[in-house]
């Protein structure tokens, strides 16, 4: 099946700076990313959708100007958590899908945990 | 918009029990459904999706689900736990569009 790639697994970052999380679809091109945050325990919290070429449409609650995402080619969409603070402490999934909408599978990066200290 | 309900937050079998975890979901237009598993710390891996052919999909792992419209529900099943079956189970579902949406997560516990 199709390889989505995350980078990096884990990061610990100091309070007040910035992180950076790349989201690559290996063998596919991917015109739509989404991002996802994962409290311990919790399900999948869908923060944004990234489209290739345009703005990310962000669910309701979700901070644009703290979470900025970048989709700047077919395989590429990167998440900055912005003057990060520990509460922002999470796991962030993205996934891609392949095959077109409705049926597509969505093949998941391998996550990144993030920790703020 | 469609949305998913995972019954039961937590299900625990004895190893070679039957598995059963719950998913019913909610759409104004034929669904696409999807099982995926997650094992600490990493991504969503597929197990089986329902795309509106057989009504009883196959998965990895031994896995099924069979999609019931009139109980608007796609449970998935598996006749023997193994071990290495302890993990996080996700339903989900997809309209026509790019949308997906995950249910609660029921984590599965398999005793010895």
């Amino acid at each position: 099946g199709a390889v989505v790639s995350q980078h990096p697994s884990r990061v610990i970052c100091k309070s007040g700076t910035s992180v950076k999380i790349e989201c690559r679809s290996l063998d596919f091109q991917a015109t739509t990313m989404f991002w996802y945050r994962q409290f311990p325990k919790q399900s999948l919290m869908l923060m944004a959708t990234s489209n290739e070429g345009s703005k990310a449409t962000y669910e309701q609650g979700v901070e644009k100007d703290k979470f900025l995402i970048n989709h700047a080619s077919l395989t590429l969409s990167t998440l900055t958590v912005t003057s990060a603070h520990p509460e922002d402490s999470s796991f962030y999934i993205c996934s891609a899908r392949d095959g077109g909408q409705g049926a597509g599978e969505a093949f998941f990066g391998q996550g990144t945990r993030l920790t703020v200290v | 918009a469609q949305s998913v309900t995972q019954l039961g937050s937590h299900v625990s079998v004895s190893e070679g029990a039957l598995v059963l975890l719950r998913c019913n979901y909610s759409s104004s237009v034929p669904p696409y459904l999807f099982w995926y598993v997650q094992y600490p710390n990493q991504g969503l891996q597929l197990l089986l999706k329902y795309t509106s052919a057989a009504t009883l999909v196959k998965g990895i792992n031994g896995f099924e689900a069979e999609f019931k419209k009139s109980e608007t529900s796609f449970h998935l099943t598996k006749p023997s736990a193994h071990m290495s079956d302890a993990a996080e189970y996700f339903c989900a579902v997809s309209d026509g569009n790019n949308d997906m949406r995950f249910g609660a997560g029921t984590r599965l516990t398999v005793k010895p």
